[in-house]
C-alpha cells in the first residue's frame, strides 16, 4: 500500500496570507489527524477527522481549520498567517477510531512564514 | 508541568551500547506510543502499548501502568539508530495524542 502523502512538501508564505495543505491517507484509512511541530513547542495536536467529521480539536486559534472529503483526503487551512505559524505540519492516518491502531505519519509540509 | 516528560533530552553513545530512554506521564493512559523521527522530519511509529512489554528487532518497549512510566531500550545500538525518539500518550478513540519533548539520540561509530 502507498503511504500517507502530503502536498506540498515545502511552502513559503508571507504574513497575512492564507495557506492550504493537503493530506492523502493510506488507502482504506478513514481517520486523518493533523499535527504542528515547532522547535519551541514540539509536536502538538491540531485536529482529527473521521468520516468527514471533526472528532477532536487541539488548542489552536480559529485561524486553523480543516476538512475531510468523502475519499478520506483531508486539507487544513491556516488564514492570516503569522510568523509563529512557521512549522512542520504533519498528518497521520489510521483505519479506525475504535480499535487501538497505529497512526501512520506522512512526510510533512514545511511552512515558512516571512 | 507537561503531561508527558522524557529523559534524557540528549544522549550520545558509542556503537554497540545499550540505550534506555525514559518517559513518564502524569495522567492515566489508554495507550503509550513510541515514535522515531529522523532528520528531514518523517515520523515512524515504533510501538503502541498499554501494558507489559513489546519487542521488535533490537528495540524493546516496556510500560509500568502503576508507576506511569515507560522505557524504550535499544540493544546493540548502531549509527542508523541516530534519531529523535518521542513518546506520546493517548490516541485511542477520541483521545488526542499528547507528546513528550523528544530525546535526541546520537550513536557514534
Amino acid at each position: 500500500k502507498a503511504g500517507v502523502t502530503q502536498t506540498p512538501r515545502y511552502l513559503i508564505k508571507t504574513r497575512g496570507q492564507q495557506v492550504t495543505l493537503s493530506c492523502s491517507p493510506i488507502s482504506g484509512h478513514r481517520s486523518v489527524s493533523w499535527y504542528q511541530q515547532t522547535p519551541g513547542q514540539g509536536l502538538q495536536f491540531l485536529f482529527e477527522y473521521f468520516s468527514e467529521t471533526q472528532r477532536n480539536k487541539g488548542n489552536f486559534p480559529g485561524r486553523f481549520s480543516g476538512r475531510q472529503f468523502s475519499n478520506s483526503r483531508s486539507e487544513m487551512n491556516v488564514s492570516t498567517l503569522e510568523l509563529g505559524d512557521s512549522a512542520l505540519y504533519l498528518c497521520a492516518s489510521r483505519g479506525s477510531m475504535v480499535l487501538q491502531e497505529t497512526q501512520y505519519f506522512g512526510p510533512g509540509t514545511r511552512l515558512l512564514v516571512l | 508541568k507537561n503531561e508527558v516528560e522524557q529523559s534524557p533530552q540528549n544522549l550520545t553513545a558509542q556503537e554497540g551500547e545499550f540505550i534506555t530512554i525514559n518517559c513518564s506521564y502524569s495522567v492515566g493512559i489508554s495507550a503509550l506510543h513510541w515514535l522515531q523521527q529522523h532528520p528531514g522530519g518523517g515520523i515512524v511509529s515504533l510501538f503502541m502499548l498499554s501494558s507489559g512489554k513489546k519487542k521488535h528487532g533490537r528495540l524493546i518497549a516496556t510500560i509500568n501502568i502503576q508507576e506511569k512510566h515507560s522505557s524504550l531500550h535499544i540493544t546493540a545500538s548502531h549509527p542508523r539508530d541516530s534519531a529523535v525518539y518521542i513518546c506520546a500518550r493517548g490516541g485511542f478513540g477520541n483521545e488526542k495524542l499528547t507528546f513528550g519533548t523528544g530525546t535526541r539520540l546520537t550513536i557514534i561509530p
